[in-house]
Formats: structure tokens, sequence, C-alpha cells
């Protein structure tokens, strides 16, 4: 089975401008989940979507914001970029939720 | 609410020597525990879950953990630390309450000596 994927893995943006990551789960996997990873506060939690819901939600601003289609893909966009929205990106793709998380590269984001 | 702490930010060790890295987490309702490590420039990977059952999980990499719920405590082991094990470990817990969230500790930096 493929593993999960994201793109773009590098991204490169100025404050202000808006930004669209994508996640595509491993096959079979209906549940997908956004983290956000920076050396400062670790690993947060963004939101989770199973089966184009949206189940669970962070303590992040609106300016977050995700989706997820039929075929389970999933998109997380952020808006106004701030330059603390550097991080390092994180989907993971689950068969249900609760169980493990297959961890996608991940996509690099700068904010200049 | 959960939450999950872990003890050391980065531990040191020489080749060969125990690996143990500490993990203690609170939850309302029966948890999920997962260690995973993340190698630089990569994603997480998966190295043991509890989920029912057995309180001494086996891992991949020899890694192995045991789930003390008089504790509230995870930790994770390894017999004997080899170079290609330093690596980012973080230990993270699972509730199922309606939805789905997972949250992570701040993650251990094993640093491994020659």
């Amino acid at each position: 089975k493929a593993g999960v994927t994201q793109t773009p893995r590098y991204l490169i943006k100025t404050r202000g401008q808006q930004v669209t990551l994508s996640c595509s789960p491993i096959s079979g996997h209906r549940s997908v989940s956004w983290y956000q990873q920076t050396p400062g506060q670790g690993l947060q939690f963004l939101f989770e979507y199973f089966s184009e819901t949206q189940r669970n939600k962070g303590n992040f601003p609106g300016r977050f914001s995700g989706r997820q289609f039929s075929n389970s893909r999933s998109e997380m966009n952020v808006s106004t970029l701030e330059l603390g929205d550097s991080a390092l990106y994180l989907c993971a793709s689950s068969f249900q939720g609760y169980n493990e998380q297959f961890f996608g590269p991940g996509t690099r984001l700068t904010v200049l | 609410a959960q939450s999950v702490t872990q003890l050391g930010s980065h531990v040191s060790v020489s080749e060969g020597a125990l690996v143990l890295l500490r993990c203690n987490y609170s939850s309302s309702v029966p948890p999920y525990l997962f260690w995973y490590v993340q190698y630089p420039n990569q994603g997480l990977q998966l190295l043991l879950k509890y989920t029912t059952g057995a309180t001494l999980v086996k891992g991949i990499n020899g890694f192995e953990a045991e789930f003390k719920k008089s504790e509230t405590s995870f930790h994770l082991t390894k017999p004997s630390a080899h170079m290609s094990d330093a690596a980012e470990y973080f230990c993270a817990v699972s509730e199922e309450t309606g939805g789905f969230k997972t949250i992570f500790g701040a993650g251990t930096r094993l640093f491994v000596k020659a």
C-alpha cells in the first residue's frame, strides 16, 4: 500500500498570503488528522476529519480550516499568513480514527 | 481532559546501555497510548501502541512499553541502545469522545554516544 502523501513538501509564502496544503491518506483510511509542529510548541492538533465531516478541532484561530473529500483526500487552508505560522504541517491517516495513525512526511511552510 | 508529560526533553545514553524514556498521561476515559519516533526531516513512525489487554507492549526495533494504570505511566524502554536509535520520541494519548483527538507529549530527543 502506498503511504500517506503530502504536497507540496516545501512552501515559501509572505505574510498576508494564503496557502492550501494537500494530503492523500492510505487507501481505505477514512480518518485524516492535521498537526502543526514547531520547535517551541511541539506537535499540536489542528483538526480531524472522518468521512468528510470534521469531528474534532484543536485550539487554532479560524484562519486555519480544512476539508475532506469523498475519496478521503484532505486539504487544509491557512489564510492571512503570519510569521508564526512557519512550521512543519503533518497529516496522518487512520482507519477509524482512534487507532494508530500513519504520518506523511509533512509540508514545511516558511512565512517571510 | 487529555494531557501527556514526557520527562526530559533530552536523554543521552551510551551505545549498549538501557534506554528509558518516561511518559505520564491523564485521561478521563480508558486511553489509547502510543509511542512514535521521528527521524530528522521525516514524519512520525509508530513504535508501539496500547489499546486493551496485555499491559506490556512490544514494538519495533526492540522497544517495549508498560502501561501502568495506577501510575498513569507508559514508559518506553530498550535494553541496549544502538546508534540508529538517535531520534526524537513522542508519547501520545488518544480518546474517542464523539470525535478523535490525539495529544502528543513535547517529545524527548535521544542521543546515543559511541
